[in-house]
């Protein structure tokens, strides 16, 4: 079973309009941290905003948000007032405990489009 | 500039080669991590160092393998390369790298290209 779903593969959306880029996890444990990266075009890949599941507040950075419903195992990613530069792939990603450390795993990602 | 510096940027080689790609991590960062980028597997971790010793390991093939150094630099060594071998490879590098809430910071990657 996927560990990390991301069920939009692409979204397009209009300049300076919000969007919502959706992200499951599966997980049993109660302690885990979840993380979206940002990959533009020229491949790099960078830090976005990072949830704990212990948090009761939604982390915000900036324009972005982190939608996070932890009944639902659920991590949306939200970009407030879309700009042409955020077009790039969206990835989420989930650390959690392994056999004697920790394992960080991504899902397959979301390639936004911004549209002028 | 996540401050994770990775050489070469591109890599061209034929199959059966050995390469090595290089990473030095952010400045005061203990562990490094190795990812592999390809468009039909996503992203996959590889494995991580932490302060010289290995701490997790992932998908990693058996002719690959990895050290970190005591300058906390880590290289990636790949051996008998095969067509699908080919991909992006990433080094990432964090603060601890035994905690929940440790930040990832990626390296502008090593595109990997095997002929």
């Amino acid at each position: 079973a996927q560990k990390i779903t991301q069920t939009q593969p692409g979204m397009f959306v209009q300049e300076k309009e919000a969007v919502t880029l959706d992200c499951t996890y599966d997980t049993s444990d109660q302690s885990y941290g979840l993380f979206w990266y940002k990959q533009p075009s020229s491949g790099e890949m960078i830090f976005l905003i990072y949830q704990g599941s212990y948090d009761e507040q939604n982390a915000t950075e900036g324009r972005y948000s982190l939608n996070f419903q932890k009944a639902r195992k659920s991590a949306n990613l939200v970009i407030s007032a879309s700009q042409l530069g955020d077009s790039a792939m969206y990835f989420c990603a989930m650390r959690e405990a392994d056999t004697g450390g920790f394992k960080t795993i991504f899902g397959a990602g979301t390639r936004l489009f911004v549209k002028a | 500039d996540s401050g994770v510096t990775q050489t070469p940027k591109h890599l061209i080689t034929a199959t059966g080669q050995r390469v090595t790609l290089r990473c030095s991590p952010r400045s005061g960062d203990l562990s490094v991590y190795w990812y592999q980028q390809s468009l039909d597997q996503g992203l996959q971790f590889l494995i991580q160092y932490y302060n010289g010793e290995e701490r997790a390991k992932g998908n990693i093939l058996e002719r690959f393998s990895a050290q970190q150094f005591p300058d906390l630099h880590s290289e990636l060594n790949l051996s008998s390369l095969e067509l699908g071998d080919s991909a992006l490879y990433f080094c990432a590098s964090s603060s601890a790298g035994a905690d929940i809430t440790d930040t990832q910071y990626f390296g502008p990657g090593t595109r990997l290209t095997v002929l």
